[in-house]
């Protein structure tokens, strides 16, 4: 157990709905990611929280969307969905900003988009 | 362009040898780079960091090297064994804005 809890594990759905994915950062870590890894492709970063703050955004669609609440568990609105959006997604953590000691990833929410 | 390259091939290796795994970079300006070890529908879990003023860093049996010349890092693993069969990404995080950029990772199949 890496301390990051994602859930749910698996989700499947159907085209044009919407999701959320949620996660609770390791103990004392500021800051959440959230990628996406689909096959054949590697970890693609969407977004950063840190302190309840966004801190960096990579490459999300508008259809998506995150927040970070005051006990700092994060959410993941995934909004419209297609099936191009199936993937596996995954929270990480850092006790800084910069990830400088790391990230923590949780075991990750498969999403099927069918 | 800017990209960070693994040799997407998987790496087959006999039990005992040393296992060594690839990471390319090109157009970006580093302020350290990690590995992280990643099992099938599981999370990357981070093994070693190493900054660009290092040459090389040591963990138990790992060893990376960063040559910020040549823009690559070599990760190193000696006396393989068959748990070390996994996928190995490198993330590079830049300097000053600390953008992280993982690579594709390679598969590495330590042979009994």
């Amino acid at each position: 157990d890496s301390g990051v809890t994602q859930t749910p594990k698996h989700l499947i759905t159907a085209t044009g709905q919407r999701v959320t994915l949620r996660c609770s950062p390791r103990s004392g870590d500021l800051s959440v990611y959230w990628y996406q890894q689909s096959l054949d492709q590697g970890l693609q970063f969407l977004i950063q929280y840190y302190n309840g703050e966004e801190r960096a955004k990579g490459n999300i669609l508008e259809r998506f969307s995150a927040q970070q609440f005051p006990d700092l568990h994060s959410e993941l609105n995934l909004s419209s969905l297609e099936l191009g959006d199936s993937a596996l997604y995954f929270c990480a953590s850092s006790v800084d900003s910069a990830g400088y000691y790391g990230y923590t990833f949780g075991s990750g929410t498969r999403l099927t988009v069918v | 362009s800017q990209k960070i390259e693994q040799n997407s091939e998987a790496l087959n290796i006999q039990e005992g040898k040393t296992a060594t795994l690839t990471c390319n970079y090109t157009n970006y300006s580093p302020a350290y780079l990690q590995w992280y070890r990643q099992d099938p529908g599981r999370g990357p879990v981070f093994l070693l960091l190493i900054r660009e003023n290092e040459k090389e860093k040591r963990k138990e049996r790992l060893k990376v090297t960063f040559d910020t010349t040549l823009k690559q890092s070599l990760f190193h693993i000696t006396a393989s064994q068959p748990a070390d069969s996994a996928t190995y990404l490198c993330a590079l995080v830049t300097s000053g804005t600390y953008k992280y950029i993982f690579g594709t990772g390679t598969r590495l199949k330590v042979l009994a």
